[in-house]
């Protein structure tokens, strides 16, 4: 693999059941970042990483859960899905030894639905 | 409250100048970028700005004034593959970025 991958493409998922959506990069970034992307609105920060073993909340955490058990992983879960969940997920990465430059990379998106 | 302000929507001419416009209000500031993203896809990096000025890459430029709150970025010779929308985000005092709801660029022939 190359860059971020993302699991599923897309999901159809019943309001109440529990979700993982997957995400692993082969860059060895160390940063890393869950956003959702909602119609207009800008990208909206879910959780992050700044290192493999932390993990910290971003602007709109409820419902969901993070861990980091690695460099290259970083799962989001959604405990019991709502509707108001139904957005397309972008996970991304970034080298923040990079300096302040920290360029974020993308992969290509899951998009979820909950009935 | 962190804001970026950029327009919903232009529609520009292909082999013409387009100019997008950002402006933003952050808790600190660490640098500007613009991203790209096509229809279905996910963003992809364009341009960086931290210093005041302008940075020129091959057709697209993106300028930045700090003291006014303020960016844009020119896009020249339009093609159509520039059809997409395009983000600007803001990296604040603690790192993170705060992104604006992008500018859908459509570009007609």
């Amino acid at each position: 693999i190359a860059g971020i991958t993302q699991a599923p493409t897309s999901q159809i998922l019943a309001a109440g059941r529990r979700m993982t959506l997957r995400c692993t990069q082969d860059m060895r970034h160390n940063a890393m970042y869950w956003y959702r992307q909602d119609l207009g609105l800008g990208l909206r920060l879910i959780h992050y990483s700044n290192t493999a073993g932390t993990t910290g909340k971003g602007e709109v955490p409820d419902g969901y859960s993070v861990s980091r058990a690695n460099t290259d992983d970083f799962p989001l879960t959604l405990a019991s899905a709502v509707p108001s969940q139904t957005s397309v997920y972008f996970c991304a990465s970034s080298d923040r030894d990079a300096g302040s430059y920290n360029e974020q990379f993308f992969g290509p998106g899951t998009r979820l639905t909950v009935l | 409250g962190q804001n970026i302000d950029q327009p919903t929507e232009m529609t520009a001419t292909e082999g013409a100048i387009v100019q997008i416009n950002c402006t933003y209000q952050t808790s600190g500031f660490n640098g500007l970028f613009w991203y790209q993203q096509h229809a279905g896809e996910a963003p992809t990096f364009l341009s960086y700005n931290v210093l005041d000025g302008l940075e020129e890459k091959g057709r697209f430029s993106s300028f930045l004034s700090r003291s006014k709150g303020y960016s844009y970025l020119l896009l020249k010779e339009l093609q159509m593959k520039d059809s997409a929308s395009y983000l600007c985000a803001v990296m604040d005092s603690n790192y993170q970025l705060i992104w604006g709801a992008g500018t859908k660029l459509i570009i007609k022939p």
